[in-house]
C-alpha cells in the first residue's frame, strides 16, 4: 500500500497569510495526487487534482505543485472561509488519504 | 445538476445488519465509478471500496475487505454499502463520492454525498 504523510497535522494562520502544506508519498505516484478541502459537518471538496490543476471554481489563491513523492498544497492569501481540514489523496494504485491538515485561526 | 444524495443517519447495535445507500442523479450513473469513504469521529478519510456501476465490479482496501460490501443498481442508479454484523467501531460518518478522471488518467472524487452517519451502540 502506499502511504500519504501529510505536514504539518495542524498550523495557526491569519487572514492574509501564505499557507503551504505539504504531502509526502511512500513511493512514486508520478502526478496521481489530489487535494481536498474539509469543513466541519460537511463532505470533502475537491481543490485540486492531477497535482497541480484547479478544479472548476476553486479560486486560484490555491495552488498545487510536485510530482514523484512530493507535494504542496499553497494558499496565496488565507481568506476566512479557508479556516478548514485540507487533505491529499492518491490514486496511483488504489486509494489513500493522508492525514489532514487543520487550519485554525490564529 | 449532479446530485448524490445519501440515506438518513442509522441507530443500530452490535451485530445488526445494515445496509446505506447512495442515490446519483443528473449524470450518467453508469459511466462513473462510486468510492465509498469512512470517516471515524474527529480523524480523517479512508478509503473503503469502489465500485464500477455498468457491471458492479469492485474493488476494496484491504483493511474493509470482508467486512463490507459495496453493490449497486444501475436500474436506480442507486450504490449501496452493507454490513452483515456491525461492531461499535463501526461508528463513523460515510461518504460516497463520484469518480472522474483526467487525460492522463488520473481519478479524483468530483461530487461527494452529504454523509451518512452510523452509529453501533449496545
Amino acid at each position: 500500500d502506499i502511504q500519504m504523510t501529510q505536514s504539518p497535522s495542524s498550523l495557526s494562520a491569519s487572514v492574509g497569510d501564505r499557507v503551504t502544506i505539504t504531502c509526502r508519498a511512500s513511493q512514486s505516484i508520478s502526478s496521481y495526487l489530489n487535494w481536498y478541502q474539509q469543513k466541519p459537518g460537511k463532505a470533502p471538496k475537491l481543490l485540486i487534482y492531477g497535482a497541480s490543476t484547479l478544479q472548476s471554481g476553486v479560486p486560484s489563491r490555491f495552488s498545487g505543485s510536485g510530482s514523484g513523492t512530493d507535494f504542496t498544497l499553497t494558499i496565496s492569501s488565507l481568506n476566512p472561509e479557508d479556516f478548514a481540514s485540507y487533505y491529499c489523496q492518491q490514486s496511483y494504485s488504489a486509494v489513500t488519504f493522508g492525514g489532514g491538515t487543520k487550519v485554525a485561526i490564529k | 445538476e449532479v446530485q448524490l444524495v445519501q440515506s438518513g443517519a442509522e441507530v443500530k447495535k452490535p451485530g445488526e445488519s445494515l445496509k446505506i445507500s447512495c442515490k446519483g442523479s443528473g449524470y450518467s450513473f453508469s459511466t462513473y465509478w462510486i468510492y465509498w469513504v469512512r470517516q471515524l469521529p474527529g480523524k480523517g478519510l479512508e478509503w473503503m471500496g469502489r465500485i464500477d456501476p455498468s457491471d458492479s465490479y469492485t474493488n476494496y482496501s484491504p483493511s474493509f475487505q470482508g467486512h463490507v460490501t459495496i453493490s449497486a443498481d444501475k436500474s436506480l442508479t442507486t450504490a449501496y454499502l452493507q454490513w452483515r454484523s456491525l461492531q461499535a467501531s463501526d461508528t463513523a460518518m460515510y461518504y460516497c463520492a463520484r469518480r472522474d478522471y483526467s487525460a492522463s488518467r488520473n481519478d479524483y472524487n468530483d461530487y461527494w454525498g452529504q454523509g451518512t452517519l452510523v452509529t453501533v451502540s449496545s
